[in-house]
């Protein structure tokens, strides 16, 4: 069955970094595009960015471009979030995401 | 506008007909595929439809996708208590080269 199971998340300083993956399973991944979508607390679900299925073509929601970057590996089936410059606002559930299943996420908190 | 437009809450009663709506524009909804999403307190989105009208395998039929023009909806029959939930759609824009949400609709049963 389809899974995609991310990890990587937890606590870090403003201006910090992170890096999250996701390791799907259960499907072709090469042939899908993956995307990183978040959810504050208490608010709405945000895309993030995503990764199209050449692994080259990738596009960013402003609030993260030049801060964060999509790369996923198409031999080991895992997608990943590397997060630069962290901010306050970017807590947030991360979850990594094909058009017909999502993970369960991997909580990023950033405080001091 | 970078938001998809979705009342903020709709009721109904155990086994009546709900629809929810989703209004994008020419860019997003118009284009391409609408995908609508249920989330359960406390848990992870979970995918109900994809490409329009599409189930994945599990969804129950109660759950239903249907796009007209800039407009998607989503019906759900005969409701259950199980379905009090917020559900968000989503179109990818292509000016805008963003995966666009609306901002979710909080579903109470009565």
């Amino acid at each position: 069955q389809v899974q995609l199971v991310e990890s990587g998340g937890g606590v870090v300083q403003p201006g910090g970094s992170l890096r999250l993956s996701c390791a799907a399973s259960g499907f072709t991944f090469n042939s899908y595009p993956i995307h990183w979508v978040r959810q504050a607390p208490g608010k709405g679900l945000e895309w993030v960015t995503v990764a199209w299925q050449d692994g080259i073509n990738k596009d960013y929601a402003d609030s993260v471009k030049g801060r964060f970057t999509i790369s996923r590996d198409n031999f080991k089936n895992t997608l990943y979030l590397e997060m630069n410059r962290l901010r306050v606002e970017d807590t947030a559930v991360y979850y990594c995401a094909k058009r017909d299943y999502w993970g369960q996420g991997t909580l990023v908190t950033v405080s001091s | 506008q970078s938001v998809l437009t979705q009342p903020p809450s709709a009721s109904g009663t155990p086994d009546q007909r709900v629809a929810i709506s989703c209004s994008g524009s020419s860019s997003n909804i118009g284009i391409n595929a609408v995908n609508w999403f249920q989330q359960l307190p406390g848990t992870a989105p979970k995918v109900l439809i994809y490409n329009n009208d599409q189930r994945p395998s599990g969804v129950p039929d109660r759950f239903s996708g249907s796009k007209s023009g800039t407009s998607a909806s989503l019906a759900i029959s005969g409701l259950q208590s199980e379905d009090e939930a917020d559900y968000y759609c989503a179109a990818w824009d292509e000016s805008l080269r963003i995966w666009m949400f609306g901002g979710g609709t909080k579903l109470t049963v009565l």
